[in-house]
């Protein structure tokens, strides 16, 4: 069976600042993919960006860069010069081949963004 | 038009009260998946289709159960509602990818379930 495990219930940042979430995940399939999401205190949750084991470098999406280390199973995510509205909680979800395309979440960070 | 349709968005229910909430997309995505959200527990699905008629088990399956008897809609019943069933339910659809980007999942708004 997949996991996926956040480890930081919740993190802060200053407004302009990089910051990292991370994610771990473990399965024994070799074709998956790694998501991210970010689901504002809206309520909606909003795709971020993708990384797919097989990918050899890794993804970015404007403001936010996936860290993939392969070998550590690690897919961390990276918010380049935060802004207020990035404050929300993000979601590290990963999916294997197969398997009815059925997607497995962490537990989730509470990122804030200060002044 | 919004891709997916959750109804009921707000419901509050009495314990031993059946429940259903409603999915409705415009996709015409081939898979649907239930899924309820709770504090520290992140998203967990709950059931999933992945075709007309075709439904499976998820991980928190016991106490509910679905239905799927056209591709745009997807029912999840409660069949008896208890407290541990109030949460945030999420619909959502996707499409069999290949090769290349995959977006995941598209996502309902959900519905916030009391059961009091």
């Amino acid at each position: 069976a997949q996991k996926i495990t956040q480890t930081q219930p919740g993190m802060f940042v200053q407004e302009k600042e990089a910051v990292t979430l991370d994610c771990t995940y473990d399965t024994s399939d070799p074709s998956y993919g790694l998501f991210w999401y970010k689901q504002p205190s809206s309520g909606e949750m909003i795709f971020l960006i993708y990384q797919g084991s097989y990918d050899q470098q890794n993804a970015t999406e404007g403001r936010y860069s996936l860290n993939f280390q392969k070998a550590r199973k690690s897919a961390n995510l990276v918010i380049s010069a935060s802004q207020l509205g990035d404050s929300a909680m993000y979601f590290c979800a990963m999916k294997i081949s197969g398997g009815g395309n059925k997607l497995t979440f962490g537990t989730g960070t509470q990122l804030k963004v200060e002044l | 038009d919004a891709g997916i349709t959750q109804s009921p968005r707000h419901k509050v229910t009495e314990t031993g009260t059946p429940v259903t909430l409603r999915c409705h997309q415009t996709e015409n995505h081939r898979y649907m998946y239930w899924y309820r959200q709770d504090p520290g527990h992140g998203l967990r699905l709950i059931h999933y289709s992945y075709g007309v008629k075709d439904t499976d088990k998820g991980e928190v399956s016991d106490g509910y159960s679905v239905s799927r008897s056209k591709t745009e809609d997807f029912l999840l019943t409660l069949e008896s509602a208890t407290s541990s069933q109030t949460s945030v339910y999420f619909c959502a659809t996707s499409k069999r990818t290949g090769q290349g980007i995959d977006y995941g999942y598209t996502f309902g708004s959900g519905t916030r379930l009391t059961v009091v």
